[in-house]
């Protein structure tokens, strides 16, 4: 198994555009999550997913961010438009059987 | 509100000493606690987990302990090696709420030879 996947491993986008990030998830795992980890906050869990249904997206932390799981092997983050404050690394996780695996994440960079 | 607190903030040994890191947490109800390195530029790896009827738990030269009374856990690294340079998450799990994890911000490690 190749674990969570997740790409692209580094983006760096001009403050305005869209960001679209892309996680794997491993086979049979139930359950997706969004995180996102800064130096000040530490892991923040944006939303999360259970049979491709959001569960709890309060952690998004504004309209210019969105989830979609269209089937149980693959989910986007979007961020439209982007902007500095968004920058940090995100995180996708896949949960099976209480096994939480971590995916190895995007940086991301708004400049 | 649920709260998982770490310290210190960052540890600086010589390789081949013992450290002990520190996790008090205010999640309640709790479910259990796991413990997690995070090398730079990758994704969190589970060391431990432990529930509520666990005191301790070891993996090679981790081992975690547990009082789920003082709501208190710690993370001992025995004879240091350079590759236990990273970051250790605890992360609390509680079986109600929306939350399903609550992270500490960890502890950055450094052993230095």
């Amino acid at each position: 198994d190749a674990g969570v996947i997740q790409s692209p491993r580094h983006e760096v986008t001009e403050m305005g555009q869209e960001v679209t990030l892309r996680c794997k998830p491993i086979s049979g795992h139930d359950y997706l999550f969004w995180y996102r980890q800064t130096m000040m906050r530490g892991l923040e869990l944006l939303i999360y997913f259970n049979n491709n249904v959001p569960i709890d997206d309060s952690g998004m932390p504004e309209d210019r961010f969105s989830a979609k799981m269209p089937n149980a092997s693959f989910s986007t983050l979007k961020i439209q438009p982007s902007e500095p404050r968004d920058s940090a690394v995100y995180f996708c996780a896949s949960r099976g059987s209480s096994v939480y695996t971590f995916g190895s994440g995007t940086r991301l960079t708004v400049v | 509100k649920n709260q998982v607190e770490q310290s210190p903030q960052s540890l600086i040994i010589l390789e081949g000493k013992n450290c002990t890191l520190q996790c008090n947490y205010t999640v309640s109800p709790f479910s259990n606690l796991r413990w997690y390195k995070q090398d730079t530029g990758r994704g969190p790896v589970s060391l431990t987990i432990m529930t509520f009827s666990e005191n301790t738990k070891s993996n090679g030269r981790y081992t975690a302990t547990l009082d789920a009374d003082t709501k208190q856990s710690s993370l001992h690294i025995t004879a240091s090696q350079l590759s236990d340079s990273a970051s250790y998450i605890c992360v609390v799990s509680s079986p109600s709420g929306n939350t399903p994890l609550v992270f500490g911000k960890g502890t950055r490690l450094s052993v230095i030879a």
